[in-house]
């Protein structure tokens, strides 16, 4: 069954340092990956996302993903963290002929400290 | 502005007392899906539409109907709401659903308690 793990459920990290979300999936073929974000109140907004291609992902915000197929994850990245990027971050596999539905991970909460 | 809504965003209601969440888009998009949201688990998906009258189930279908009788609109019914529909509800659409999986659009939530 497709599955996606994120196994951190919370990570803090210093404003201006750099960031590194993990996560895993879980799926028999190639898989369609997202990133979304979610701030506090607000909708799901999309990051990044792999179809195919170039594995490194350059998504909105400085943010960038990595497709690594021998270790099934897909890692999102950021350089130098802002405190506005604190939210909760979800990680999602698309499954594909299933209805267009996504496979959402648990999601992994970011605090920035000042 | 290219948006999906839903309305209302909070809800508390009582158990038993029927409910309707909308939600609508102005994309012209052909699919619609439903998802809920619970600490821990991430989204889940409740159903989906891949077009007017077409609708599906989705991994959490059970307590809830949906229809979609025009294209921008995708309701979801709570016919007999249960503490355990607590959630945070998300209405998305994108332009096809199917084996070319395009990026979904999320509407803003709606926070539903059932007491």
């Amino acid at each position: 069954a497709q599955s996606v793990t994120q196994p951190d459920i919370h990570i803090t990290v210093s404003e201006g340092a750099s960031l590194e979300l993990r996560c895993n999936y879980s799926y028999g073929a190639t898989p369609y990956l997202f990133w979304y974000v979610q701030s506090p109140g607000q909708g799901l907004q999309l990051l990044l996302k792999y179809f195919s291609g170039d594995t490194l992902v350059q998504g909105i915000k400085g943010f960038e993903a990595e497709f690594k197929r021998s270790q099934s994850s897909f890692n999102l990245r950021k350089p130098s963290v802002h405190w506005s990027d604190a939210a909760e971050y979800f990680c999602a596999v698309g499954a594909r002929n299933q209805g267009g539905k996504l496979i959402f991970g648990q999601g992994t909460e970011l605090s920035v400290k000042p | 502005e290219a948006q999906v809504t839903q309305n209302p965003r909070y809800l508390i209601t009582v158990t038993g007392k029927k409910l309707t969440v909308t939600c609508s888009q102005n994309m012209n998009h052909e699919y619609m899906s439903w998802y809920r949201q619970d600490p821990g688990l991430g989204l889940r998906q409740i159903y989906y539409s891949m077009n007017v009258e077409v609708t599906d189930k989705g991994d959490v279908p059970e307590g809830y109907k949906v229809s979609r009788k025009e294209k921008r609109n995708f309701p979801l019914i709570l016919e007999s709401p249960s503490p355990n529909q607590t959630s945070l509800y998300f209405c998305a659409s994108s332009q096809s659903g199917g084996a070319k999986l395009e990026t979904q659009y999320f509407g803003p939530g709606t926070r539903l308690l059932v007491l």
